[in-house]
């Protein structure tokens, strides 16, 4: 059974950056047929996908159009976890946000990380 | 770009009634489309994929129907540990969710 871990801060400042971490257990990051991903929520923009990373012989990463911008996803194979960071962040981005496994769907979620972006 | 929007936006229903969730795409998505369940401080969980087919592990009582843009998430028979928020989510696309639909207590 697959367990993701999420670490990271709470509280971010608006103009820096948002990094977050996601431990797997169960799985590796390196797998073949799976994709790591991050996820957000927050009352004004609903669930918002935003990017996942995966390997196929070599690593992608997809990103979502609305942060594409200022989003970075990495694998990190020694660890087998992932990141997440967003630069530039804004009161906007502030969310629940959650890792999750998942190629098309998420099928297994991590507990989820408030992160409010505030001075 | 697809708009996914659910209906109703809330749902009353009481313990033991059948529920009837909606989930329409602005365009075809095929059958690339999931349903998830979300409780109070919980991430959400994966209930359905594919349209019809049910995750590991869920329970009969939730059925999925449709194709094209147009979804149904049925829940025939209300447990008590069902009351909670559902979502759809397109899959042909780039993942996008729709505002979900808040099933509760009659």
């Amino acid at each position: 059974q697959v367990q993701l871990q999420q670490s990271g801060p709470g509280l971010v400042k608006p103009s820096q950056t948002l990094s977050l971490t996601c431990a797997i257990s169960g799985d590796s990051v390196s797998s073949n047929s799976a994709a790591w991903n991050w996820i957000r929520q927050s009352p004004s923009r609903g669930l918002e996908w935003l990017g996942r990373t995966y390997y196929r012989s070599k690593w992608y990463n997809d990103y979502a159009v609305s942060v594409k911008s200022r989003i970075t996803i990495n694998p990190d194979t020694s660890k087998n976890q992932f990141s997440l960071q967003l630069n530039s962040v804004t009161p906007e981005d502030t969310a629940v946000y959650y890792c999750a496994r998942g190629v098309e769907m998420a099928t297994s979620w991590g507990q989820g990380t408030l992160v409010t972006v505030s001075s | 770009e697809i708009v996914m929007t659910q209906s109703p936006a809330t749902l009353s229903v009481s313990p033991g009634e059948r529920a009837t969730l909606s989930c329409r795409a602005s365009q075809s998505v095929s059958s690339n489309l999931a349903w998830y369940q979300q409780k109070p401080g919980q991430a959400p969980r994966l209930l359905i994929y594919g349209a019809s087919t049910r995750a590991t592990g869920i329970p009969a009582r939730f059925s999925g129907s449709g194709s094209g843009t147009e979804f149904t998430l049925t829940i025939s028979s209300l447990q008590s540990e069902d009351f909670a928020v559902y979502y759809c989510q397109q899959y042909n696309n780039w993942p996008l969710f729709g505002g979900g639909t808040k099933v509760e207590i009659k």
